[in-house]
């Protein structure tokens, strides 16, 4: 069974651009959440998709968004980088209707926004 | 607003004590507690969780305690060995809005051999 990865795991850009991040999730698992971690806090959540929608979001500006695909891999996308958006983004899977929301979290892209 | 509150950083303990790592919730609507476990360089892994028609949850070395009138559990683990140490978060999730966790800022637990 494989887990969740996240490509890439590092990466610097500059204010004003723009980041894709990248996902794919646990096999079995058909619902994906993204989640920001800055430093010394706990992670803040962002997004979730299910069935290629977005299911529910957290207190984020438009300029986060996500894509699903038919495979349950997904994207998150960033434009108009600011320095606040540099952070751990973590990308979670599980299967609705589990019973229970517990994730399976990916090792984290780590974005520096200069 | 932060809803789930871990305040204390950081613990340290002796190999073979017990650890016990607290937490506080906001939210009177959350009705699902959750533990994970961070080590560094990985993503976070579920350790044990709770439902609020609970008030204990035991799973080997790893007790969880919710006492719902505090808005308030905690996680005991007996006894602690070196591989325990990690940074733990308290997380949190809503009745109606159970798509999403909200987390605290976590406790690093260091344990000493």
């Amino acid at each position: 069974e494989t887990g969740v990865t996240q490509s890439p795991t590092h990466l610097i850009k500059t204010r004003g651009q723009q980041v894709t991040l990248r996902c794919s999730s646990q096999s079995g698992h058909n619902t994906v959440s993204w989640y920001q971690q800055a430093l010394g806090q706990g992670p803040q959540f962002i997004f979730q998709y299910y069935r290629e929608e977005e299911n529910g979001r957290g207190n984020f500006p438009p300029r986060f968004s996500g894509l699903q695909f038919p495979n349950y891999s997904s994207e998150l996308n960033v434009n108009a980088l600011e320095l606040d958006d540099s952070a751990l983004y973590l990308c979670a899977s599980s299967r609705a209707g589990s019973g229970a929301n517990v994730l399976t979290f990916g090792a984290g892209s780590r974005l520096t926004v200069l | 607003d932060q809803q789930v509150k871990q305040n204390s950083p950081s613990l340290s303990v002796q190999e073979g004590r017990i650890s016990i790592l607290n937490c506080d919730y906001t939210n009177s609507m959350f009705d699902y507690f959750l533990w994970y476990k961070k080590y560094p360089a990985e993503g976070p892994t579920f350790l044990i969780s709770i439902s609020s028609i609970k008030d204990k949850n035991e799973d080997g070395r790893f007790t969880v305690f919710l006492n719902k009138s505090a808005k308030h559990l905690s996680l005991h683990i007996v006894p602690s060995q070196p591989g325990d140490s990690a940074v733990y978060f308290c997380a949190a999730s809503a009745v109606h809005s159970d798509y999403k966790l909200s987390f605290g800022a976590g406790t690093t637990v260091t344990v000493r051999a």
